[in-house]
């Protein structure tokens, strides 16, 4: 198995784009979480879905952030605007939905918000 | 008060040190419990589960306090690889969301 699939990997631009960043989970995985990641606030759990479904997206800053898992094969984490405030590192993770599996990383996507 | 609560350190012990890492949960509904690994400029990566009756594996131990909701992970003779950032993880059952400490960052100096 390939692992957990971001896209892309490094992403530079301008403050006011729409940004859309992409994930692929792993086959038969039905849990998907979406992370970022600063130094200043450590990983934050910004929404999850389990099988497609969004459970739970209190922690999506603010409107300007959306996210879709249209499959079980799919999800994208879009922002617009973007703001400089956004730069950080976005983690995708999947897992099999229960308490004592554990997830799996991506190798995260690097925005930049210039 | 956050979910997860760790000190973000940085520890720095020489080699062969033995080291601790506390951290303490708030959902007691909590089910299950995780240690990541983070290397710099990397993913967060499994290290060990962390069970009910403690568990051990190679140089490292953790171990599960439900009473006063406090995990724990020791390293023993620790070597220049270990250094890293170690992540305390708790998962709750009903909905499986998985949430992240900030993180320990280990330095390990020869």
């Amino acid at each position: 198995d390939a692992g957990v699939i971001q896209s892309p990997r490094h992403e530079v631009t301008e403050m006011g784009q729409e940004v859309t960043l992409r994930c692929k989970p792993i086959s038969g995985h039905n849990s998907l979480f979406w992370y970022r990641q600063t130094m200043m606030r450590g990983l934050e759990l910004l929404i999850y879905f389990n099988n497609n479904v969004p459970i739970d997206d209190s922690g999506m800053p603010e409107d300007r952030f959306s996210a879709k898992m249209p499959n079980a094969s799919f999800s994208t984490l879009k922002i617009q605007p973007s703001e400089p405030r956004d730069s950080a590192v976005y983690f995708c993770a999947s897992s099999v939905q229960g308490a004592n599996t554990e997830a799996f990383f991506g190798q995260g996507t690097r925005l930049t918000v210039v | 008060r956050k979910e997860v609560e760790q000190d973000p350190g940085p520890f720095n012990v020489p080699e062969g040190a033995t080291v601790a890492f506390n951290c303490t949960y708030s959902n007691s509904a909590s089910q299950s419990f995780f240690w990541y690994r983070q290397d710099c400029r990397k993913e967060p990566k499994l290290l060990m589960s962390v069970y009910s009756s403690g568990n051990e594996d190679g140089r490292f131990t953790a171990q599960l306090n439900r009473a006063s909701q406090y995990i724990s992970l020791l390293i023993r003779d620790s070597k220049l690889s270990d250094s890293a950032t170690y992540l305390c993880v708790v998962r709750d059952s009903s909905a499986s969301k998985i949430i992240f400490g900030s993180g320990t960052r280990l330095s390990i100096r020869p």
